[in-house]
């Protein structure tokens, strides 16, 4: 069966320090990949996917960028964090039909940038 | 920008009760439409996927319809229970567009 980790579960970080989140799926091979944000009061909204090593699409401007180094592997970096970048950080993995798919999600990241 | 919106943002009910709720979505450019269940402490976990005008979709004591032309779907919970209780999310695909969710709680 297929999982999906997330570390760390809680984050606090000063504004302007640096950040790097990871997530990893076990169980299947070259799933998409995504990275969504929910900020206080908001829904969830879609930052990056990636349909492979190496591919990454930028789904909103802003001061995060992601990484896919391996194929089961998706990291969320910032270089200045900003108190903007707070929220809840979800990692999901899916496959199959690109419309029909379903998103299976990890635990998430609780950032608090202060 | 796509707007997704659901109503009502949050619903109280007693155990029993049946209650629904409403996704709403551009009408153009219509892929699917997905229903996420949000628990607290727990990840998203997927309830439907709709694709077709008018499908209707059943799991256990949960249903949903889609009405693709208008722009809406329906989720029904039929004799609420409180492990019910959760964020219910839908999503709108193209790319996908998640609302921000009816907050149920179901008190016992």
């Amino acid at each position: 069966s297929q999982t999906i980790h997330q570390w760390p579960a809680t984050l606090v970080q000063p504004v302007g320090s640096p950040l790097s989140l990871e997530c990893t799926v076990e169980g299947t091979s070259n799933p998409n990949l995504y990275w969504y944000r929910q900020a206080a009061g908001r829904g969830l909204q879609l930052l990056f996917y990636s349909v492979g090593i190496g591919q990454i699409s930028s789904e909103v401007p802003q001061n995060l960028s992601a990484s896919r180094p391996q194929d089961r592997q998706f990291i969320l970096s910032s270089k200045k964090l900003l108190l903007s970048d707070s929220g809840f950080y979800l990692c999901a993995w899916s496959r199959g039909s690109w419309y029909q798919e379903t998103q299976y999600f990890g635990p998430g990241t609780r950032l608090l940038v202060l | 920008i796509l707007n997704v919106e659901q109503s009502p943002q949050s619903l109280h009910v007693q155990e029993g009760d049946s209650t629904n709720f409403t996704c709403s979505f551009p009408s153009s450019n219509f892929y699917a439409l997905h229903w996420y269940r949000w628990e607290t402490a727990k990840s998203p976990e997927a309830l439907f996927v709709m694709t077709l005008n008018g499908d209707e979709k059943k799991k256990g004591r949960i249903s949903a319809t889609l009405n693709t032309k208008e722009g809406y779907s329906y989720l029904y919970i039929k004799g609420s229970q409180p492990e019910d209780s959760a964020t219910y999310l839908c999503a709108f695909r193209d790319k996908l567009t998640f609302g921000k969710g009816t907050l149920l709680t179901v008190n016992p």
